[in-house]
């Protein structure tokens, strides 16, 4: 079975700060997409980042990076330079090959204090 | 592009009450998913229809029904709603593929008293 766990259930962050956003996964199949989507409180569900297990680097997208760490089956979220717009709900997700499906976790909210 | 949008944005049942929640996308994907958020559980995927033609079970399918009209639209219908039921509901469309990542549409808060 598939699972993503999110085990920091809120954070908080100085403004211009960098904060980590943990994510573990499970999952018995080799190829896999792990995504991070950000929620702010106006409730839509926004695309950040994407990596591939089988991708040699991290992903990075301006100010998001994808720390991932394959075998310990980590993908944690860094955001560097913490601005109050950032203050939402971060979920991590995962996409397994030969499904479809895309499984999501709990979910971290992120406070961003000035 | 309009990306996916649903109908209603809100909506407020008695229990037993039926309802179809609409979704649509512009984008040309595939597939198409129905979620539902509630406190603390993250997003829970009910139904989802990997390509035209075909549907399947998610995670939380009892008490629901889906219909994938054609490639653009993918409904969701309650048939006796219950106040279990009561949730913030969101449809995503993907291209197919590992990386192809989940376009969201805004949501339908429904309330069943």
């Amino acid at each position: 079975a598939q699972k993503i766990t999110q085990t920091q259930p809120g954070m908080f962050v100085q403004e211009k700060e960098a904060v980590t956003l943990d994510c573990t996964y499970d999952t018995s199949d080799p190829s896999y997409g792990l995504f991070w989507y950000k929620q702010p409180s106006s409730g839509e569900m926004i695309f950040l980042i994407y990596q591939g297990s089988y991708d040699q680097q991290n992903a990075t997208e301006g100010r998001y990076s994808l720390n991932f760490q394959k075998a310990r089956k980590s993908a944690n979220l860094v955001i560097s330079a913490s601005q109050l717009g950032d203050s939402a709900m971060y979920f991590c997700a995962m996409r397994a090959s030969g499904t479809y499906k895309y499984i999501f976790g709990t979910g971290t909210r992120l406070k961003v204090l000035a | 592009n309009a990306g996916v949008t649903q109908t209603p944005k809100f909506q407020v049942l008695k229990t037993g009450q039926s309802m179809t929640l609409q979704c649509a996308q512009d984008m040309n994907h595939n597939s198409m998913y129905w979620y539902r958020q509630d406190p603390g559980m993250g997003l829970r995927l009910i139904y989802y229809s990997a390509s035209e033609g075909t549907t399947d079970k998610g995670e939380v399918p009892n008490g629901y029904n889906v219909s994938r009209l054609n490639k653009r639209e993918f409904s969701l219908r309650l048939e006796s709603a219950a106040p279990s039921q009561t949730s913030v509901y969101f449809c995503a469309s993907s291209e197919a593929g590992l990386a192809g990542k989940g376009i969201f549409g805004p949501g339908t808060r429904l309330t069943v008293l």
